[in-house]
């Protein structure tokens, strides 16, 4: 069985910084990934997806994560941030089944000053 | 288009009452999932749809769980005999197909609040 691990629960950046926020995860064969964002009230958004190919893989909102086999990592980056990327953060790793169900993470929050 | 909508976005019941939740997906989406995310946790899965059949039930916390996709479209997630640890939001996804490539559209959840 496939599992997440952020280490993270809370980060906080001033806008501007750059964020990196940490993902492993645990899967016996290439797994796909995922980041989510869940802003307060709002339904889980698709950031970004790696299958295979390029480890290095880019998203929406400015965020690209990089996907390393040998650190079993898939960390998340975004160079700048704004004081709208303050929202809750999700990893997820799906299997190569027949049933692709997600393992999420627990989540880091982020939370930007000015 | 339209997402993935979900009704009510949120219930309050009492203990020991029974409620429905549900969720419809995009359409033309084959596939459909229910999850549940207690405070400050990410989303557990619970089971999964192709078409009309439940391909994976494997995350149904016990049999007070049950969930529905008669015609393949709109599905019911049910359960009976609430308790106060039932109490969370549950989020339905769909998703094109099951296959590489594939990726979940999240709708905003229903917040279930047993008291």
């Amino acid at each position: 069985a496939q599992s997440v691990t952020q280490p993270d629960i809370h980060i906080t950046v001033s806008e501007g910084a750059s964020l990196e926020l940490r993902c492993n995860y645990s899967y016996g064969a290439t797994p796909y990934l995922f980041w989510y964002v869940q802003s307060p009230g709002q339904g889980l958004q698709l950031l970004l997806k790696y299958f295979s190919g390029d480890t290095l893989v880019q998203g929406i909102k400015g965020f690209e994560a990089e996907f390393k086999r040998s650190q079993s990592s898939f960390n998340l980056r975004k160079p700048s941030v704004h004081w709208s990327d303050a929202a809750d953060y999700f990893c997820a790793v799906g299997a190569q089944s027949n049933d692709y169900k997600l393992s999420f993470g627990a989540g880091t929050t982020v939370t930007v000053r000015a | 288009g339209a997402g993935v909508s979900q009704t009510p976005s949120n219930k309050v019941t009492e203990k020991g009452k029974y409620v429905e939740l549900r969720c419809d997906p995009i359409s033309g989406h084959t596939a459909l999932y229910w999850y549940r995310q207690s405070l400050g946790q990410g989303p557990e899965f619970l089971i999964y749809f192709q078409g009309t059949g439940a391909a994976d039930d494997s995350g149904l916390p016990n049999d007070r769980f049950f969930a529905v996709r008669p015609e393949g479209s709109v599905s019911t997630l049910k359960i009976q005999r609430t308790e106060r640890g039932d109490s969370a939001v549950y989020l339905c996804a769909s998703s094109p197909r099951l296959a590489e490539g594939y990726e979940q559209y999240f709708g905003p959840g229903t917040r279930l609040t047993v008291t």
